[in-house]
C-alpha cells in the first residue's frame, strides 16, 4: 500500500522561528512530490513540486528537499510569520502519464504564533 | 470567475435525500478529480476524469455517482448518503499533458453534512 506519513501532526512555534515539516513515503518509485498549504474549510494551494530527478526546490522563505532512497521529504520555512499558520500536506505522485494519481499525508497543523 | 469553482460552499442534506455537487475549471484543464477529506483522515481520491472518461474509480460506494459532461465541468451526484459521508468535498483539475511538473488546482470545496 502506497502511504504517505507526516509528523508531527500539529506543531506551535514562536513567530521568527525556523522550521522543518517532515513527510515520509513507503514507495520510492516516484514521479514527483509535492507539498500544499490548505488554510482552514478551504482548498489546496501548490507550494513547490519537486521531481523524481531533483533533489531540492525553493521558493521565496521555503525550500523543500527530496531523498528517494529514505524515503523522505521536508518542507524547509525560514522565519516564519503567523500568515504562515496553516495546515501543510504533502502528496506524492506514482509514475503515470497524463491524469494524475496523488497520494497525501494527513498533514501537519502549523500555528506561528506573534 | 477564475481557477476552479464549487457550488455549493455547505451542504446539509438528510439519508434520504439527492443532491449534486458542481464543479467548474476556468484553466482549459484536461482533467478533474473529486477528493474527500474528512476529519483526521489523508485527503482521498474518489474520481479521476480524463477528456471526459472515467478514468480512476478508487472503490467508491455507488451511492456517489461522478458525472463529467465536458471538460469543463465536473458533478457529484449523492443519494442515500450516510452520516459517515459527512467531509470537505474538493475538486481539483490539471492539465494532464504528461510534463511531470503538470499540478493540479483545487477549489475551495463543498462542505457537506449528513444528518
Amino acid at each position: 500500500k502506497q502511504e504517505v506519513t507526516q509528523i508531527p501532526a500539529a506543531l506551535s512555534v514562536p513567530e521568527g522561528e525556523n522550521l522543518v515539516l517532515n513527510c515520509s513515503f513507503t514507495d520510492s518509485a516516484i514521479y514527483n512530490l509535492q507539498w500544499f498549504r490548505q488554510d482552514p474549510g478551504k482548498g489546496l494551494t501548490s507550494l513547490l513540486l519537486i521531481q523524481s530527478s531533483q533533489r531540492e526546490q525553493t521558493s521565496g522563505r521555503l525550500n523543500a528537499s527530496l531523498d528517494k532512497s529514505s524515503g523522505r521529504s521536508t518542507l524547509y520555512i525560514a522565519a516564519s510569520q503567523p500568515g504562515d499558520s496553516a495546515t501543510y500536506l504533502c502528496a506524492r505522485r506514482s509514475p503515470r502519464r497524463g491524469a494524475q494519481k496523488l497520494v497525501f499525508g494527513q498533514g501537519t497543523r502549523l500555528t506561528i504564533n506573534p | 470567475e477564475t481557477g476552479v469553482t464549487q457550488t455549493p460552499r455547505h451542504l446539509v442534506m438528510g439519508m434520504t435525500n439527492k443532491k449534486s455537487l458542481k464543479c467548474e475549471q476556468h484553466l482549459g484543464h484536461n482533467a478533474m478529480y473529486w477528493y474527500k477529506q474528512s476529519a483526521k483522515k489523508p485527503l482521498e481520491l474518489m474520481f479521476v476524469y480524463s477528456l471526459e472518461e472515467r478514468v480512476e474509480n478508487n472503490s467508491v460506494p455507488s451511492r456517489f455517482s461522478p458525472e463529467c459532461p465536458n471538460s469543463s465541468h465536473l458533478f457529484l451526484h449523492l443519494h442515500t448518503l450516510q452520516p459517515e459521508d459527512s467531509a470537505l468535498y474538493l475538486c481539483a483539475s490539471s492539465q494532464a499533458s504528461g510534463v511531470i511538473t503538470d499540478t493540479q488546482y483545487f477549489g475551495p470545496g463543498t462542505r457537506l453534512t449528513v444528518l
